[in-house]
């Protein structure tokens, strides 16, 4: 079975920095693309940033491109966010997703989700 | 830019309900629906426009390419309760709908 299970969230000053990650299950985590989508409170869904399997290709949305970071490490099945210079925009819920493809690398749509972490930005 | 209508929709049980997304420019097929119930992570209903996914009930139906894509449900029943979002993809970019939110009249 699939799961995806993020941690590291809390509640983070105005300018601080946290470390979310994704701890990946029941499937072969290598061969698949990631990424990041967020829900600001009683908002809708956001993508945030996406990694291919390789580390190779990487994206972010302009909304937070320069203040976060994507990474991942297959050896431990594990997908990160590094979020710095965090702005009371940045509170929301994170979730970690799986692009479906393990051939060209990009479906472009996302099959399995994580159950999110509360990210909460204030001073 | 995505275009998601409505915002919100109330139908009655058995009723036919189709949700619209229109994209600022063409996306192919490169287009997904999703379904989020209040608390939980989104789930996923269709990909590449038109393809059901595995364990989706049949009612659920995608249609359209380049800009204009619809999700629709033939017969509204009462676990449809949800808001649903259209997602695309286009040049390096992924981006949601703003969610159309389905209630029982």
């Amino acid at each position: 079975e699939v799961q995806l299970v993020e941690s590291g969230g809390g509640l983070v000053k105005p300018g601080g920095s946290l470390r979310l990650s994704c701890a990946a299950s029941g499937f072969t985590f290598n061969s698949y693309s990631m990424n990041w989508v967020r829900q600001a409170p009683g908002k809708g869904l956001e993508w945030v940033s996406s990694i291919s399997s390789s580390s190779e290709s990487i994206y972010y949305a302009d909304s937070v491109r320069g203040r976060f970071t994507i990474s991942r490490d297959d050896a431990k099945n594990s997908l990160f966010l590094q979020l710095n210079s965090l702005r009371a925009e940045d509170t929301g819920v994170y979730y970690c997703a799986r692009d479906p493809s393990i051939i060209s690398g990009w479906s472009y749509y996302f099959d399995y989700w994580g159950q999110g972490a509360l990210v909460t930005v204030s001073s | 830019q995505m275009t998601q209508s409505p915002s919100t929709l109330s139908a009655s049980i058995g009723d036919r309900v189709t949700i619209t997304c229109r994209a600022s420019e063409s996306i192919s097929h490169w287009l997904a629906w999703y379904q989020q119930k209040p608390g939980k992570a989104p789930n996923l209903l269709i990909y590449k426009a038109s393809n059901l996914y595995s364990g989706v009930p049949s009612r659920f139906s995608g249609s359209g390419s380049g800009t204009e894509f619809t999700l629709t449900i033939s017969s509204l029943q009462p676990d449809d309760v949800a808001t649903y979002y259209c997602q695309q993809y286009n040049s390096y970019s992924w981006m949601f709908g703003q969610g159309t939110k389905v209630e029982i009249k």
